[in-house]
């Protein structure tokens, strides 16, 4: 496989579950990155990892947990989610920072019931 | 804090009707502006990046080019198969964050 997949592509939880969301890329890059896109609102960083080390967390709700065990998979996990949690989690990853584009996943839809 | 804002919000075009779609941005040191695609049910695809004002990229149908204060996208001749959502992001102050514009719609009708 090649470029960033991630698992699920659709998950629907109710409020009290808990699920993770996987990501994994080949391309031999060091950061990776949680984005968030909500309809009509621009895609919404939430945690940034590079060399394994969170680098940044956008005032993200503590209900969202990430989880980088190595450089090539990042996880988000999620618990007591709220309906407005509903949205697209895309995950990306670039070789490290600075100037270099960023390559995304598919995302995963999520469905908050 | 940095900003982009892109316009139109969405745009019809007759196949082979040329135009362009517009980003504008405030940003405190530029690192890069990025373009990307994004088709329904997938994540963005990587087209473009911009440095420095003045600077053009091509290819096939797309050039986009950059100013201190905007940048364009050039869509020459489009095909339906170019709808899509444009994105643009600007990386500036933070080494890993980008700044994403809300998009623009495309469809290229036959």
């Amino acid at each position: 496989e090649t470029g960033v997949t991630q698992t699920p592509r659709h998950l629907v939880m109710g409020m009290t579950n808990k699920k993770s969301l996987k990501c994994e890329q080949h391309l031999g890059h060091n950061a990776m990155y949680w984005y968030k896109q909500s309809a009509k609102k621009p895609l919404e960083l939430m945690f940034v990892y590079n060399f394994k080390e969170q680098t940044e967390n956008n005032s993200v709700p503590s209900r969202f947990s990430p989880e980088c065990p190595n450089s090539s998979h990042l996880f988000l996990h999620l618990h007591t989610l709220q309906p407005e949690d509903s949205a697209l989690y895309l995950c990306a990853s670039s070789p490290s920072g600075g100037n270099q584009p960023q390559h995304f996943g598919d995302g995963t839809r999520l469905s908050i019931l | 804090e940095d900003q982009v804002t892109q316009s139109p919000e969405a745009l019809r075009l007759q196949e082979g009707e040329s135009s362009s779609l517009n980003c504008s941005y405030t940003v405190s040191g530029l690192r890069g502006l990025f373009w990307y695609r994004q088709d329904p049910g997938k994540g963005p695809e990587f087209l473009f990046t911009l440095y420095s004002a003045g600077e053009e990229k091509e290819k096939e149908r797309l050039k986009a080019t950059l100013t201190k204060k905007e940048s364009f996208l050039h869509i020459t001749a489009p095909k339906p198969e170019d709808s899509a959502t444009y994105l643009c992001a600007v990386g500036g102050g933070s080494n890993y964050k980008l700044t994403f514009g809300k998009g623009t719609l495309l469809t290229v009708n036959p």
